[in-house]
């Protein structure tokens, strides 16, 4: 069955970096593109960028150009969500999450179960 | 940038039906999806493309779009239905991202 496990809850100060993962399994990692999804305490969704799986062509909503770096590792089916220079406002649960395949404007199908990244001093 | 406007609440009595809209400009030319997020627990998506209903979703979910306004009906409404519900959509200018309404709380009375 497909599933995406991300990696555990975080607790930084404001300035570091953190790297979330999200491991998949279940289908062919490259044949379908990962998004990843914010959502700040008591709010809704929030959405950061999509990855191709493929090509590895990262693509970034406006808001969340150069502190997000998403990435892959193809080898163990496993994307990742980067951000530097963390700030309080970061503070969120992340979600990764698959596009369905081959249709223009996708749903998101599969979702990890969330990671915590709280920033504190 | 477009955007997708939900009401922030809809409360409805165990089976009768709710109805939850979002709005956006000529939002009936975008394929819409929708998503329920009960408390704590990672976003589950109940309907695609307006009105298809993903495997294992009851049949008591729908949706419907046109015009300004996609709508998400749940009928026969079940205690178990309280939740988040947001919109989502696709919108293309220079390049296509995703939007994401404000989310509609749901509570069962």
């Amino acid at each position: 069955q497909v599933q995406l496990v991300q990696s555990g809850s975080e607790l930084k100060k404001p300035g570091a970096s953190v790297k979330v993962s999200c491991k998949t399994s279940g289908y062919i990692f490259t044949k379908y593109a990962v998004n990843w999804v914010r959502q700040a305490p008591g709010q809704g969704l929030e959405w950061l960028g999509w990855i191709n799986t493929e090509t590895g062509d990262p693509m970034y909503a406006q808001g969340f150009r150069g502190r997000f770096v998403v990435s892959l590792d193809t080898s163990v089916s496993t994307a990742y969500l980067q951000i530097n220079n963390l700030k309080a406002e970061d503070t969120a649960v992340y979600y990764c999450a698959r596009e369905t395949a081959e249709v223009a404007t996708p749903p998101f199908d599969y979702w990890g179960q969330g990671t915590l990244v709280t920033v504190s001093s | 940038s477009y955007v997708v406007t939900q009401e922030p609440s809809v409360s409805v009595a165990p089976g009768q039906t709710a109805r939850i809209t979002c709005g956006g400009v000529n939002i009936e030319s975008k394929s819409v999806h929708w998503y329920q997020q009960k408390s704590g627990q990672a976003p589950v998506l109940v309907v695609n493309d307006d009105s298809d209903r993903p495997s294992g979703i009851p049949e008591r979910f729908g949706g419907s779009n046109s015009g300004n306004t996609a709508t998400l009906t749940i009928s026969r409404v079940e205690a178990g239905d309280e939740a988040d519900y947001y919109c989502q959509v696709w919108h293309t200018d220079t390049d296509l991202y995703v939007v994401f309404g404000g989310g509609t709380k749901l509570t069962v009375l």
